[in-house]
């Protein structure tokens, strides 16, 4: 049972790093972690996935660690758009959304 | 704008009626998703089309019949439908490719808010 476990809630300041984390310690050698996010009442948006090593993109940047039990995603300037619920989910889970952390940015 | 497209955006039915909602993805992806999100709640799983065959049906009532024509095109008809079926329905499509992660990254649209007078 490939499950993930995220923080219910968590704030950040406008223009500051949001560090969102999340437990995967179940997840076997080849499963990618993935992270999605989605603003209210809209359909969630992917962001980005990895393997082993450490990804960015135009997005966020994705933290693994070496024993890839938990990887936390970064939003390196939050900005009060990305104000939503954010989930991460692996492959051995892979059509399943937990309950995500909630992130709101503070003006 | 996600190149995943559903209509109705908004639909009100009462029990008795029959409605279908419909899902057209543009991206050329091979599988097709419908989910269930509740207030408050998180998404829900319902059904999983791979290659135009259904591969997952995760124990929905049968008031819920989906249908995938083709690759592109992806429908949940809807019948006798209860309250509680008041929902936003989301359709999202991924492609599969040999390699990669299976299922890669999934693609959804805007949803179909349905409210069950």
């Amino acid at each position: 049972d490939a499950k993930t476990t995220q923080p219910p809630s968590m704030d950040c300041a406008e223009g500051r790093a949001a560090n969102l984390p999340c437990n995967h310690s179940t997840i076997s050698g080849n499963e990618y972690v993935y992270w999605y996010r989605q603003i209210h009442s809209q359909g969630p948006q992917y962001i980005i996935h990895g393997l082993k090593n450490n990804e960015t993109n135009e997005m966020a940047s994705l933290i693994i660690t070496e024993d890839r039990k938990s990887s936390t995603l970064i939003l390196p300037h939050a900005t009060l758009r990305d104000t939503a619920v954010y989930y991460c989910r692996n492959t051995g889970n892979q059509f399943y959304f937990g309950t995500g952390t909630s992130l709101t940015v503070i003006p | 704008e996600t190149g995943v497209t559903q209509t109705p955006r908004h639909l009100v039915m009462g029990m008795t009626n029959k409605k279908s909602l419909k899902c057209e993805q543009h991206l050329g992806h091979n599988a097709m998703y419908w989910y269930k999100q509740s207030a408050k709640k998180p998404l829900e799983l319902m059904f999983v089309y791979s290659l135009e065959e259904r591969v997952e049906n995760n124990s929905v009532p049968s008031r819920f019949s989906p249908e995938c024509p083709n690759s592109s095109h992806l429908f949940l008809h809807l019948h006798t439908l209860q309250p509680e079926d008041s929902a936003l329905y989301l359709c999202a499509s991924s492609l599969l490719k040999g390699g990669g992660p299976p299922y890669n990254e999934q693609f959804f649209g805007p949803g179909t808010r349905l409210t069950v007078l």
